[in-house]
């Protein structure tokens, strides 16, 4: 049972353009919701991070937006570059413990 | 900073032997977790330290595996005997505070285990 949804494996976007991917949950008792991004070989990386109880976090390129009702939070990044092609994985936290969703795998073209 | 270091960063063993993965967290975090990724299951938690004391081992699959942390600047986890559904990327992560979804894990490289 995922309690943690990311549906699309891959997103192809054009460098300058925005990159939006989402996110489903089903535990309406997660208290924070985080992004990371991954390159190969590599760990994942702390992206950026949205408590419960806002519905919007800026942070430079990097949006996240998050809408309880639906269970749902979206990354939008603008403008895009090449060197934010990874893989991006949503996590719900519960206190100490993260649940990461499948990832995005997002191709940004020059 | 070095961030998390893990070694080795690639384990290629045979099935049935015994395998140990090293984790050094940042100096100063109180939590250590590890993960492991696969693609049927994805990142998901095996065990949680806190100030060096198990906290959550719900994640661990089974007797066969264990981890320790004998200081703040040190853990281990132990596959044996070792099987083939084991080959996974085993990943640590520390953070700085016992417990606030808000607190970004920090992870490191991750060891790639590959179990023949």
């Amino acid at each position: 049972d995922q309690q943690v949804k990311q549906n699309s494996p891959s997103l192809s976007v054009q460098e300058g353009r925005i990159s939006i991917l989402n996110c489903d949950y089903t535990n309406s008792m997660f208290d924070y919701f985080l992004w990371y991004k991954k390159y190969p070989a590599e760990g994942p990386t702390f992206l950026i991070s949205i408590s419960s109880i806002k519905d919007k976090n800026e942070d430079g390129r990097f949006t996240v937006f998050l809408n309880k009702s639906a269970k749902h939070l979206s990354l939008h990044i603008v403008p895009s570059q090449p060197g934010d092609s990874a893989v991006y994985f949503c996590a719900a936290a519960s206190s100490y413990k993260l649940i990461f969703g499948s990832g995005t795998r997002l191709l940004v073209r020059p | 900073d070095a961030g998390v270091i893990q070694s080795p960063r690639h384990e290629v063993t045979e099935m049935g032997q015994e395998v140990t993965l090293r984790c050094k967290p940042i100096s100063g975090h109180n939590s250590l977790f590890w993960y492991r990724q696969t693609m049927m299951r994805g990142l998901e938690l095996l065990i949680y330290f806190n100030n060096n004391v198990p906290i959550d081992d719900s994640g661990m699959p089974e007797d066969r595996f264990s981890a320790k942390m004998p200081n703040a600047s040190f853990s281990t986890l132990k596959i044996q005997p070792s099987e083939p559904r084991d080959s996974a990327v085993y990943f640590c992560a520390s953070s700085p505070t016992e417990s606030s979804g808000g607190n970004e894990q920090f992870f490191g490289p991750g060891t790639r285990l590959t179990v023949l």
